[in-house]
């Protein structure tokens, strides 16, 4: 799977956008890229994915750049609940092997959001 | 109730001991993984499973030992607990193409 770069740390005042990056420039045509973030002691939770698109749901809004190279995280109003580490993941989706579906994670990034 | 259970919440035991920590999911998710989390390391994986019987090493798999005898089952056994495998454990589970959910960890301490 391909390796992703984040920045280690953001800030955010609460009620304004976040917008978290992610650098995946080796991602091949087959792969995915997640989402999830962590809170303190929490296991990970599932936030969006996509492969070509922009996505949106009731959480966020992914932005993935016309070459795949980059994508951006969008928390539109952040609160104080979405102070977590964040982890950008690109994940093939084979037809079949053992290798299917595992996911590797890095060190993410910590957003740090402020009153 | 529906999700992913991980037991024990938290466990402290000696060096040397064998310990198992539990893993269950009620979604009959194909895919099943077990992570620990270390302070500067993040999220490792250990080992993880495409199916029942079938299992694969992951990232840290040494001194670990796991099992799928059952889709909704996935133990991970310390067969012999050593200082350096305390830490927080995460298990996950994912149906083919969709995200995973994960468990709310284990704390092991081993002393």
């Amino acid at each position: 799977d391909a390796k992703t770069t984040q920045p280690p740390s953001m800030d955010c005042a609460e009620g304004r956008a976040a917008n978290l990056p992610c650098n995946h420039s080796t991602i091949s045509g087959n792969e995915y890229v997640y989402w999830y973030r962590q809170i303190h002691s929490q296991g990970p939770q599932y936030i969006i994915h996509g492969l070509k698109n922009n996505e949106t749901n009731e959480m966020a809004s992914l932005i993935i750049t016309e070459d795949r190279k980059s994508s951006t995280l969008i928390l539109p109003h952040a609160t104080l609940r979405d102070t977590a580490v964040y982890y950008c993941i690109v994940r093939v989706e084979n037809a079949g092997g053992t290798s299917y579906g595992k996911l590797t994670f890095g060190q993410g990034t910590i957003l740090t959001v402020h009153p | 109730d529906a999700g992913i259970t991980q037991s024990p919440r938290y466990k402290i035991t000696e060096t040397g001991r064998q310990v198992t920590l539990m893993c269950h999911q009620t979604w009959s998710h194909s895919y099943m993984f077990w992570y620990r989390q270390d302070l500067g390391h993040g999220l490792r994986l250990i080992y993880y499973s495409a199916a029942a019987d079938i299992t694969d090493k992951g990232e840290v798999p040494d001194g670990y030992v796991v099992s799928r005898s059952k889709t909704e089952n996935f133990p991970l056994t310390l067969e012999s607990a050593t200082r350096s495998q305390t830490s927080v454990y995460f298990c996950a589970s994912r149906r083919q193409g969709a995200e995973a959910f994960f468990g709310q960890g284990t704390r092991l301490t081993v002393v």
